[in-house]
């Protein structure tokens, strides 16, 4: 099974500055199978990027994805106030597929 | 618009079984692979398994914590999805996610939550 580490566990940053959140896994992601998804309270994740860098439909430019083999990569260039949420990657290259544990992005 | 609602949910004592629906609209059910995902309180995300669709064997895949316990189905003619859970535990609580896709998911429903408790 692939672990993946998320980090930092919390980011504290204000509205307007640039956000990076990394995704390490224990072992080489087949072909880049990384997605990232946002949570916020109360609601259902959000598909941001899948493939590692491809944006989902609806995804403003403002999110991008990074990196191969076990070293991974979330940049929001810059913070909205609507952007504060926990991320999750998650690696569906083998089976079973499992979720990092989340980095929470707050307010500063 | 693509819609997943989950229903079923609940309180539940050990040992015992319930049934999770998710009812899909807004896109041709039988072409897509379906999977569950659950979140336990407090804490991250977990996949839990997947049923293809009919065209690509409909075969099932799940994780080593509910297999042979949970069972995923469904019913093309009705657009639902049905997550099966037998001998429940304790640390089966979770809010259960009706997710489209089979890798990766692009449309989640609500979820509903399944509270395991005598």
């Amino acid at each position: 099974e692939i672990v993946l580490t998320q980090s930092p566990g919390t980011l504290s940053l204000s509205p307007g500055e640039r956000a990076t959140l990394s995704c390490r896994a224990s072992q080489s992601v087949s072909s880049n199978y990384l997605a990232w998804y946002q949570q916020k309270p109360g609601q259902a994740p959000r598909l941001l990027i899948y493939g590692a860098s491809s944006r989902a439909t609806g995804i403003p430019d403002s999110f991008s994805g990074s990196g191969s083999g076990t070293d991974f990569t979330l940049t929001i260039s810059r913070l909205e106030p609507e952007d504060f949420a926990v991320y999750y990657c998650q690696q569906y290259g083998s089976s079973p597929f499992t979720f990092g544990g989340g980095t929470k992005v707050e307010i500063k | 618009e693509v819609q997943l609602v989950e229903s079923g949910g609940g309180l539940v004592q050990p040992g015992r079984s319930l049934r999770l629906s998710c009812t899909a609209s807004g896109f041709t059910f039988g072409d897509y692979t379906m999977s569950w995902v659950r979140q336990a309180p407090g804490k991250g995300l977990e996949w839990v398994g997947f049923m293809r669709s009919k065209a690509n064997g409909g075969t099932t895949e799940y994780a080593a914590s509910v297999k042979g316990r949970f069972t995923i189905s469904r019913d093309d003619s009705k657009s639902i999805a049905y997550l099966q859970m037998n001998s429940l535990k304790t640390e089966d609580t979770a809010v259960y996610y009706c997710t489209r896709g089979r890798r990766y998911f692009d449309y989640w429903g609500q979820g509903t939550l399944v509270t395991v408790s005598s």
